[in-house]
């Protein structure tokens, strides 16, 4: 079984459209996270959310909207996208917020935007 | 040192032989580190993560240290594999933040 799911694992999309990207994760963990590997590879946090609350939101731009309906998934909703949100998103949970915990990454969805 | 290093960037290292690289932080406010191993077309996948000064913790044939004190944790695998050629994260996390470093891209040469 899949511990942390992402889907899609590939969009392509046009500039301009909204579209949004579904995290599951089935470990019972309280903590979930989006992250944005860019470019050049480097891995940044964009928001976590502990017990379906926001506890971490980095300078990211507003067409940018986490939604958390249950512990289990965070979803990420990006709006009139642009060529630069083009990058691999990886979405992962752990059992509490950082610290000591361990953190699951999900696959990665790979957003295309042209 | 404002934000997470590692070092070398990439490292060729042959089969067999035993090496480690550094990840270097910050020392104020420090809450946690973490090591990830994240092998290419997959996800990282979380190796360790440390709390205390003078945590060592092991993992088969890798083990971390960390100094808290001094800002730095070193990552060591003993006995190089194949298996072993992946890129190492680390990433500190503190003042609610998670911040990663660029990484350790490792090569094991057959």
């Amino acid at each position: 079984d899949t511990a942390v799911s992402q889907t899609p694992k590939y969009l392509v999309t046009q500039m301009g459209n909204d579209k949004s990207i579904k995290c599951e994760q089935n470990l019972g963990h309280d903590t979930m996270y989006w992250y944005k590997q860019d470019s050049k590879k480097f891995l940044k946090i964009m928001f976590s959310y502990n017990n379906k609350e926001l506890i971490i939101n980095e300078t990211v731009p507003n067409r940018f909207s986490p939604k958390s309906p249950d512990k289990a998934h965070l979803n990420l909703h990006i709006n009139s996208l642009e060529l630069g949100d083009s990058a691999v998103y990886f979405c992962a949970s752990s059992q509490g917020p950082l610290g000591n915990n361990e953190q699951f990454f999900g696959p990665g969805t790979r957003l295309t935007v042209l | 040192i404002l934000n997470v290093e590692q070092s070398p960037q990439s490292l060729h290292v042959q089969e067999g032989d035993s090496t480690n690289f550094t990840c270097s932080f910050p020392s104020s406010n420090f809450y946690a580190l973490h090591w990830y191993r994240w092998e290419t077309a997959k996800s990282p996948e979380a190796l360790f993560v440390m709390t205390l000064n003078g945590d060592e913790k092991k993992k088969g044939r890798i083990s971390a240290t960390l100094n808290t004190k001094e800002g730095y944790s070193y990552l060591y695998i003993k006995g190089s594999q194949p298996e072993d050629s992946a890129t190492y994260l680390c990433a500190q996390n503190r003042d609610d933040k998670i911040i990663f470093g660029k990484g350790t891209r490792l090569h094991i040469l057959p």
